[in-house]
């Protein structure tokens, strides 16, 4: 079955660089969620889309963006990178419309952000 | 506002001993509830959930879960642990109502020795 890809699997910028990362949730999925993990924690909710539309915000900084697509990828953009942006970067999709309730996000492997 | 709390960050077991990790959530109404789990370097992986309905939740290899609205737990557990169970497992919370967010946990890294 398809899952939810992201790319790339590892990045590594110098400080004050710009990083996009990418995420394509599983077909015909219509939410996207992106979480940040640091080291030893436990994942930190940052952003989530729902048809394209920005659908909840949580801890995400002024210095990152994100955007749902009109084919449902989505992209999550850094800048301004700080050391403390390390982190394992998480996208996850759902489909809200099946009308089940609880439904569950299938979490792609993650983006492991490295600044330097 | 929704918060979970996962007690102890560690829990060590002998492989065939039950495993039991904590689980207690803070909501004004019953939330969905989940467990995930997380191999080294890899992405969540749902283990089971909780929506309505029965109470007691079978998941995958072996994991089941019982909610409690009388306690606000959702405890997780195995009853025979395998070297395999290894992992950082994470419960988590997500509300009825509006947004779509997950709440999770610290998580509990779980140890199997032989």
């Amino acid at each position: 079955a398809a899952g939810v890809i992201q790319s790339p699997r590892h990045l590594i910028k110098e400080k004050r660089e710009t990083a996009t990362l990418k995420c394509y949730p599983i077909p015909r999925h219509d939410t996207v969620y992106w979480y940040q993990q640091g080291p030893g924690q436990d994942p930190q909710f940052l952003i989530s889309f729902y048809e394209k539309m920005q659908s909840d915000k949580g801890s995400i900084p002024d210095r990152f963006s994100a955007q749902q697509f009109s084919d449902y990828h989505s992209e999550l953009n850094m800048s301004s990178l700080e050391l403390g942006d390390s982190a394992l970067y998480f996208c996850a999709s759902s489909r809200e419309t099946s009308g089940s309730p609880g439904n569950e996000q299938f979490f792609g492997p993650g983006t492991r952000l490295t600044v330097l | 506002a929704q918060s979970v709390t996962q007690l102890g960050s560690h829990v060590s077991v002998s492989e065939g001993a039950l495993v039991l990790l904590r689980c207690n959530y803070s909501s004004s109404v019953p939330p969905y509830l989940f467990w995930y789990v997380q191999y080294p370097n890899q992405g969540l992986q749902l283990l089971l959930k909780y929506t309505t309905g029965a109470t007691l939740v079978k998941g995958i290899n072996g994991f089941e879960a019982e909610f409690k609205k009388s306690e606000t737990s959702f405890h997780l557990t195995k009853p025979s642990a395998h070297m395999s169970d290894a992992a950082e497992y994470f419960c988590a919370v997500r509300s009825h109502t509006g947004g779509f967010k997950t709440i999770f946990g610290a998580g509990t890294r779980l140890f199997v020795k032989a």
